[in-house]
């Protein structure tokens, strides 16, 4: 069993409809992101969660609903989404120690999500 | 603002050549973190190294050996006898403090290497 398990693995879905994406960890970590990857460009940041709690919303449109019911789950709610929207979708977990990190982000497989 | 320079789009080796990939950053921070990930075809990210701004001893864990150079802001990569097995996509990531303790990375857009038997 992996650490990070991200679900779906591929995804298709058109532009008016609802999904959603899930991300569980088995580390035991209290922080948990969604990075976005796009092809050409570097990985993007877009919700960082830390004891459930939402702490950076990196500029991410309204389409793009996170949601942490608690340490080890992740969700993000997709809805109304653009062609442009399409690209794999990274979840990550770490373990946040006071002011720094100073331990890697483990990273699940990805959602390679299709806006058709 | 924080930034990770890769500037090697994709590299083609063939296989028992060394290769270095280079990473330059940039960053404000006296203390921070850089990475090295592996993100083969199946997609996840696979954690390689992380090393600490005031440690800058050079590593080696088997066939990989990292050069870290604080006076240069670099932080390459080198594979030793490079394998098939090798090939994927390389990123260099840089942490950056965040609010409660939590980390965000800034990845470097990636090298792509590719292996030839």
């Amino acid at each position: 069993e992996t650490g990070v398990t991200q679900t779906p693995r591929h995804l298709v879905m058109g532009m008016t409809n609802k999904k959603s994406l899930k991300c569980e960890q088995h580390l035991g970590h209290n922080a948990m992101y969604w990075y976005k990857q796009s092809a050409k460009k570097p990985l993007e940041l877009m919700f960082v969660y830390n004891f459930k709690e939402q702490t950076e919303n990196n500029s991410v449109p309204s389409r793009f609903s996170p949601e942490c019911p608690n340490s080890s789950h992740l969700f993000l709610h997709l809805h109304t989404l653009q062609p442009e929207d399409s690209a794999l979708y990274l979840c990550a977990s770490s373990q946040a120690k006071g002011v720094r990190m100073n331990t890697e982000a483990f990273f699940g497989q990805g959602t390679r999500l299709t806006v058709v | 603002a924080q930034k990770v320079t890769q500037a090697q789009t994709e590299i083609s080796v063939v296989e028992k050549e060394d290769v270095t990939l280079d990473c330059v950053y940039e960053t404000r921070d006296t203390t921070y973190y850089l990475f090295w990930y592996k993100q083969p075809p199946s997609g996840e990210l696979v954690f390689l190294i992380r090393r600490n701004s005031f440690d800058e001893q050079n590593e080696i864990s088997g066939r990989y050996s990292w050069n870290f150079q604080k006076s240069t802001s670099s932080f390459n990569f080198t594979i030793t006898a490079s394998q098939v097995v090798d090939s994927a996509v390389y990123f260099c990531a840089l942490s950056e403090a965040r609010q409660g303790g939590s980390e965000k990375l800034v990845f470097g857009k990636g090298t792509k290497l590719t292996v030839n038997p």
